[in-house]
């Protein structure tokens, strides 16, 4: 059964401090690490998409890189508009189901 | 806005009751894919239609069912509630089954 953890929980931090999330997971046959934005009572928002290790990907102050055991979200200089919950989930297998992790709830103070 | 639209956006029952979740993918998605999400299990997969044929299967209850139209919309009907059925139901959609998933803004559910 395809596993994903993330760390820390939660997650404090001022603005302009950088900081990483990490993900570990183990899937048999990884066809996706996936990274969500999600805000409270909203769905969660894509971000990226990593295929195979060494891979990564940036989006403004978000970069995203990737491993065999485990991906980081790296945030530099963080703004308030950061604050959000970080969700990472796997695909893999034959079957096309997305598991998440529980998520880093990242809170960015002015 | 990811393009994929959830209707209602809240609903309040009764235990016992049975409501219907509806889902319109994005333009020219083939794949539906429901979640649910609840403050002690996370998101949870339920279950996938690609192109009005269930795919794959999560952790769906017995009480719980969906199907995929042709037009693609999806339904997802719950039955004979329980207060523990209280949680936000999510859908996603993708063009194809290994393709990035794009999400609803959800329904929450609130069963009394």
């Amino acid at each position: 059964e395809d596993q994903v953890t993330q760390s820390p929980e939660a997650l404090r931090l001022q603005e302009g401090e950088s900081s990483s999330l990490n993900c570990s997971y183990t899937v048999s046959g990884l066809r996706g690490l996936f990274w969500y934005r999600q805000d409270p009572g909203k769905g969660p928002e894509f971000l990226f998409t990593l295929y195979s290790a060494g891979e990564e990907k940036e989006k403004e102050r978000l970069k995203a890189t990737l491993t065999k055991k485990e991906s980081f979200l790296h945030i530099t200089a963080p703004k308030p508009e950061d604050s959000a919950t970080y969700l990472c989930a796997v695909g893999g297998g034959d079957d096309y189901k997305l598991s998440f992790g529980a998520g880093t709830t990242v809170t960015v103070r002015a | 806005d990811s393009g994929v639209t959830q209707t209602p956006k809240h609903l309040i029952t009764a235990t016992g009751q049975r409501v219907t979740l509806r889902c319109s993918p994005r333009s020219g998605d083939l794949s539906v894919y429901w979640y649910q999400q609840s403050l002690d299990q996370g998101l949870q997969f339920l279950i996938q239609y690609y192109n009005g044929e269930e795919r794959a299967k999560g952790n769906i209850l017995e009480r719980f069912s969906a199907q995929q139209f042709p037009d693609l919309h999806s339904e997802l009907n719950l039955s004979s509630l329980e207060l523990g059925d209280s949680a936000l139901y999510f859908c996603a959609s993708s063009e194809r089954d290994t393709e990035t998933q794009y999400f609803g803004p959800g329904t929450r559910l609130l069963v009394l």
